[in-house]
């Protein structure tokens, strides 16, 4: 079982729509949890981090954490042809510790 | 901003040559990791380090070695270069603490081995 898994893809959804980006693990123990958008030929780039249950928001885009369940999501809200990207999930079994990442899910918001 | 850089965005080696990538922030960041990325196996952590002179393999060490002399500054050196290192190569760097651990990447240096 991987320890880390996301739906590799692609997700389509049109222009204006939420984007639901869903990411489970399976260290029950982990800590930190962060979602990356990359595009093509470029590098990770942080865009949400989260440490507790429940919703954290930041503009568009809401992650949710449910550590009983051990799964960590992505809303992504009026989404734009700008956010068609690769997402990855990372985790982080222990403070300090490496990070463990998905293989990523790829979005693709149609105008 | 946290700023990672990388010494190269884009590098062409011949096989066998040493190749050493380097990569610094500017965060006093203690943790530090070089990654490589390949399509379709996702990103595979090559060495890390915790604090200066310190380093763990990762995953992936075979065929390369590390070296953190100074905390801003970490080093990933392939010892003979070969065709099967042609890859992107991605830098980060990591703050840690209970509730504020984020991981910063740096642009990447695309490796071509020939």
């Amino acid at each position: 079982q991987k320890e880390v898994e996301q739906n590799s893809g692609p997700l389509s959804v049109p222009e204006g729509a939420i984007a639901s980006l869903n990411c489970t693990y399976s260290d029950r123990g982990s800590q930190s949890f962060f979602w990356y958008r990359q595009y093509s030929g470029k590098s990770p780039e942080l865009i949400m981090s989260i440490y507790s249950n429940g919703d954290k928001e930041d503009g568009r885009f809401t992650a949710q954490l449910n550590k009983a369940s051990q799964y960590v999501s992505l809303l992504i809200r009026d989404s734009q042809p700008s956010d068609s990207a690769t997402y990855l999930c990372a985790v982080a079994p222990n403070q300090g510790g490496k990070l463990i990442f998905g293989q990523g899910t790829e979005l693709s918001v149609k105008p | 901003d946290v700023k990672v850089t990388q010494s190269s965005r884009y590098l062409v080696k011949r096989t066998g040559e040493k190749v050493f990538l380097e990569c610094v922030q500017d965060m006093d960041h203690e943790n530090m990791f070089w990654y490589r990325q390949d399509p379709g196996l996702g990103l595979r952590l090559i060495y890390f380090s915790y604090d200066v002179k310190m380093k763990e393999k990762g995953d992936i060490p075979e065929g390369y070695s590390v070296s953190r002399e100074k905390k801003e500054r970490f080093s990933l050196i392939l010892e003979s270069a070969s065709t099967n290192q042609t890859s992107m190569y991605l830098c980060a760097s990591r703050t840690t603490g209970a509730g504020r651990e984020t991981q910063y990447f740096g642009p990447g240096t695309r490796l071509l081995v020939l």
